[in-house]
């Protein structure tokens, strides 16, 4: 079945970098498109970045443009977030998500369980 | 403030509908397909609606999305107690940063 898992979350102090691991299975992920997704504690849904099935192009929300780099590894079938400078604006549950090619809309199909990042002294 | 407007709430009682709103422009809404999610507490997004109106595999047909001008509409008929959940739109944003957007999400109450 078609899973997605989120890990390298934990507390970073500001002005430090993390980088996430997604682990993708149950699928072909290197036909897929990815994504990062965000949600501050109580706070809605805040798109983070995307790349393409082939790693040929990438999209970052403006508040992240700069300091974090999304990438991917299509022969380990794991998804990354480089992040850089980190704030604590950018305390928040990180979901990477799949985006499927029949869809063409922001249509992420599945979903992880999320990883905490929390930016604190 | 997020670009697409949702209500904050809305609530209905069992068995009956209620309609969520996303308000948008042409940057996104307007030239773009929406997408519809749910997430119930403390659970990842779950896709309602991709396409403006197309159900995913197991999706029951109570839920429909729609889409006219700059805004769309996501409707639920049937209300169950387990539909209390918060929904969220999204959208692809064309402008010079082209980009992601989801709404500010609405909290369903089933009364």
């Amino acid at each position: 079945q078609v899973q997605v898992v989120e890990s390298g979350g934990g507390v970073v102090q500001p002005g430090r970098s993390l980088r996430l691991s997604c682990a993708a299975s149950g699928f072909t992920f290197s036909t897929y498109g990815m994504h990062w997704v965000r949600q501050a504690p109580g706070k809605g849904l805040e798109w983070v970045a995307v790349i393409w099935y082939d790693g040929s192009t990438k999209y970052y929300a403006d508040s992240v443009k700069g300091r974090f780099t999304i990438s991917r590894d299509n022969s380990k079938n794991t998804l990354y977030l480089q992040m850089n400078s980190l704030r604590a604006e950018d305390t928040a549950v990180y979901y990477c998500a799949r985006d499927p090619p029949y869809s063409n809309s922001l249509g992420l199909d599945y979903w992880g369980q999320g990883t905490l990042v929390t930016v604190s002294s | 403030q997020s670009v697409l407007t949702q209500p904050p709430s809305v609530s209905a009682a069992p068995g009956q509908k209620v309609t969520i709103s996303c308000s948008g422009s042409s940057s996104n809404i307007g030239n773009n397909y929406v997408s519809w999610y749910q997430q119930l507490p403390g659970t990842a997004p779950r896709l309602l609606i991709y396409d403006n109106n197309k159900r995913p595999s197991g999706i029951p047909d109570r839920f429909s999305g729609s889409k006219s001008g700059t805004s769309a509409t996501l409707g639920i008929t049937g209300l169950q107690t387990g539909d209390e959940a918060d929904y969220y739109c999204g959208t692809w944003d064309t402008t010079l940063s082209p980009g992601g957007i989801f709404g500010g999400g609405t909290k369903l109450t089933v009364l």
